[in-house]
């Protein structure tokens, strides 16, 4: 599609359950991207594929988060054992090697 | 460390001015700056890139200088509408493309009041 398509719109979890969000890049986009926004502050960058591979994870929390795009599947951004800190915007995007980012419209998530 | 700077106080301007935001950064040397306007509720679109060895871009009525000597970026909206009321984010990118995340400022909420 020409949209990056990100589901569900909001999500609501309680604290230590798992959160799993989606996002479908815009057709033929090699790169994807996931941002996280606290608050309407700054994009905190998480994760960049190539592909189905990971390129840079160095903003991701390892212990509770993984993302993983795989071949003819959305990509996936999973939070295991939530945190009340954790809720924020998480934002997808998706670029070819030299367009500007495409962003989805994000997936509210709140942790009670 | 690496930082971005825009004005974060909310900027009021009357219909029909020229509003201008500021960009600043430190510790980057970006190959390119880019500038992005964010709705309410929605994720961020793109408007502008310009690279460093460019020194302005125009598009319609907006316009953006790039100042690798100041480490400054304006951004200008000629003929300013309501419609141009949101939050404007700059973002700099390290390389020229590919997976390298941009990096982004807190954003400036522009407010154009008919």
């Amino acid at each position: 599609g020409e949209e990056v398509a990100q589901t569900p719109k909001h999500l609501v979890r309680g604290e230590g359950q798992k959160a799993k969000l989606y996002c479908a890049p815009i057709k033929g986009h090699s790169y994807v991207f996931w941002y996280q926004q606290v608050l309407k502050n700054e994009f905190k960058f998480l994760i960049s594929f190539q592909n189905e591979n990971v390129f840079d994870e160095t903003g991701m929390p390892k212990e509770r988060f993984s993302a993983k795009c795989l071949p003819n599947s959305p990509c996936s951004l999973e939070i295991q054992a939530t945190k009340l800190e954790d809720s924020a915007v998480y934002f997808c995007a998706s670029r070819t090697q030299f367009s500007p980012l495409h962003f989805g419209n994000g997936t509210r998530l709140t942790v009670t | 460390s690496q930082k971005i700077e825009q004005n974060s106080e909310a900027l009021n301007i009357q219909e029909g001015k020229t509003a201008t935001l500021t960009c600043n950064y430190t510790n980057y040397s970006p190959a390119y700056l880019q500038w992005y306007r964010q709705d309410p509720g929605r994720g961020p679109v793109f408007l502008l890139l310009i690279r460093e060895n460019e020194k302005e871009k125009r598009k319609e009525r907006l316009k953006v200088t790039f100042d690798t000597t100041l480490k400054q970026s304006l951004f200008h909206i000629t003929a300013s509408q309501p419609a141009d009321s949101a939050t404007y984010l700059c973002a700099l990118a390290r390389s020229g493309g590919g997976a390298d995340g941009l990096t982004f400022g807190k954003g400036t909420h522009l407010i154009i009041q008919p």
